[in-house]
């Protein structure tokens, strides 16, 4: 089964400032998808940003990149000009891709707060 | 438009009582999926259909149910309600399996 790991629980920033969130994963497979969502006190999910595995062109959403390093299985994120609204649970998700329907594999989270 | 709507929004039940939960979309979505996320963890996948009439088991199916007679609702039965079930779950649904998820707004479930 495929696993995904954040090993920061928590990471605090002053805001204009840059943070980077870690994720690791383990898979055997090649044909995957890789995703960050943020979830704010109001627990709604939102769609961070988006990585196909067979790209090797790390994604970017204006301040919001990745650094995708299929080898490594390493897939962090890096928030610039961190603002407040930016505070919130940001988690890193895994789905095997090939067509099949399974669902999102989760990590457990990373807290980031925002020093005003 | 709606997107995935999800009824009620908090709901406390006593030990041993049953409950559904409601999950509907309006995309025309054949997938559609059932998360409980428990505090401090990442979502874990209870159930998930691919279309009407089809169903299947995620991560932790245990103490739950589904059904799926129509493309729109996808409800989540709890048959029995325990402590460990006290959680917050979140359905949600994709048009093609590579799409990213459209979540709705979670259910807040205590259970005493």
């Amino acid at each position: 089964a495929q696993t995904v790991t954040q090993s920061q629980p928590e990471m605090s920033v002053q805001e204009a400032e840059t943070v980077t969130l870690s994720c690791t994963y383990d898979t055997s497979e090649s044909d995957y998808y890789l995703f960050w969502y943020k979830q704010p006190p109001s627990r709604q999910m939102i769609l961070v940003i988006r990585q196909e595995a067979y790209k090797q062109q790390n994604a970017t959403e204006n301040r919001f990149s990745v650094n995708f390093q299929k080898a490594a299985k390493s897939f962090s994120l890096k928030i610039s000009d961190s603002q407040l609204g930016d505070a919130a649970m940001y988690f890193c998700a895994y789905r095997l891709g090939g067509g099949g329907a399974d669902g999102l594999t989760f990590g457990k989270g990373t807290h980031l707060i925002i020093q005003p | 438009n709606a997107g995935v709507t999800q009824t009620p929004k908090f709901r406390i039940l006593k030990i041993g009582q049953s409950m559904t939960l409601q999950c509907a979309q309006d995309m025309n979505h054949n997938y559609m999926y059932w998360y409980r996320q428990d505090p401090g963890m990442g979502l874990k996948l209870i159930y998930y259909s691919v279309g009407a009439g089809i169903t299947d088991k995620g991560e932790v199916p245990n103490g739950y149910n589904v059904s799926r007679s129509t493309t729109e609702d996808f409800p989540l039965r709890l048959e029995l309600a325990a402590p460990s079930q006290t959680s917050v779950y979140f359905c949600a649904s994709i048009d093609r399996v590579n799409s990213p998820l459209h979540f709705g707004n979670g259910t807040r479930l205590t259970v005493t």
